[in-house]
């Protein structure tokens, strides 16, 4: 089970939208819904912000919304804030194994 | 509102076993749920470590299923880790995790705060 792969870095203004992306393989993000993103700030756990591809837990913003086309699954981040600064992860969960992205650092200019 | 706390030596020797407990509260180790160990060395990204289900049914990551255990302890409501032979590669924050069975994807919907555990002599 490999790695899912992510951009080490991406960057935007304060206002702005960017767009994580996420790409595996037909075996886990391409063959199932089964994608979900953490977000982390330093020294802190992460925190569940989509699930299921593109769903909210209760309590997240709606300016973070989730989308896959074949194998690669996004995290778009709109209006981005202050806050929104840290690691995002994504993680795939198929054949009772689950494996990471190896994260993207979001810097907000 | 669940909680998890993890607990444990914050220093293993090299060749050692690395034994973390994981206390869950606001919730049940019975429910059903996984009970999942991540780990995340420093300044790197996250790791699965596998994981334990109320039945005792496992999975784990085949790169470090030789070494790992994981079970559950229902009369406490706490699940346990243990890794094996370790090395300084295995030096990181471990975080429990709940992964919740409800949603297609189970995804990791409470973490505990994470310990950092260092392999050293």
């Amino acid at each position: 089970q490999s790695a899912l792969t992510q951009p080490a870095s991406v960057s935007g203004s304060h206002g702005q939208s960017i767009t994580i992306s996420c790409t595996g393989t037909s075996s886990d993000v391409g063959g199932y819904n089964y994608v979900s993103w953490y977000q982390q700030h330093p020294g802190k756990a992460p925190k569940l912000m989509i699930y299921d591809v593109s769903k909210r837990p209760s309590g997240v913003s709606n300016r973070f919304s989730g989308s896959k086309s074949g194998n690669t699954a996004s995290l778009t981040i709109s209006g981005l804030q202050a806050e929104d600064e840290a690691d995002y992860y994504c993680s795939s969960y198929t054949s009772s194994l689950r494996v990471f992205g190896g994260g993207t650092k979001l810097t907000v200019l | 509102q669940v909680q998890l706390q993890e607990s444990g030596p914050g220093l293993v020797k090299p060749s050692g076993t690395l034994s973390l407990s994981c206390a869950v509260s606001g919730g049940s180790t019975s429910s059903s749920n996984w009970w999942s160990w991540v780990r995340q060395p420093p300044g790197k990204g996250l790791e699965w470590i596998g994981e334990i289900f109320r039945s005792g049914s496992t999975n784990y990551n085949p790169s470090l299923k030789s070494r790992v255990t994981i079970s559950v302890d229902k009369s406490k409501n706490q699940f346990s880790l243990k890794l094996s032979s370790v090395t300084a590669a295995d030096t990181a924050v471990y975080y429990c995790a709940r992964a919740s069975y409800y949603y297609d994807s189970n995804p990791f919907d409470y973490w505990g705060q994470g310990t950092l555990v260092t392999v050293s002599s």
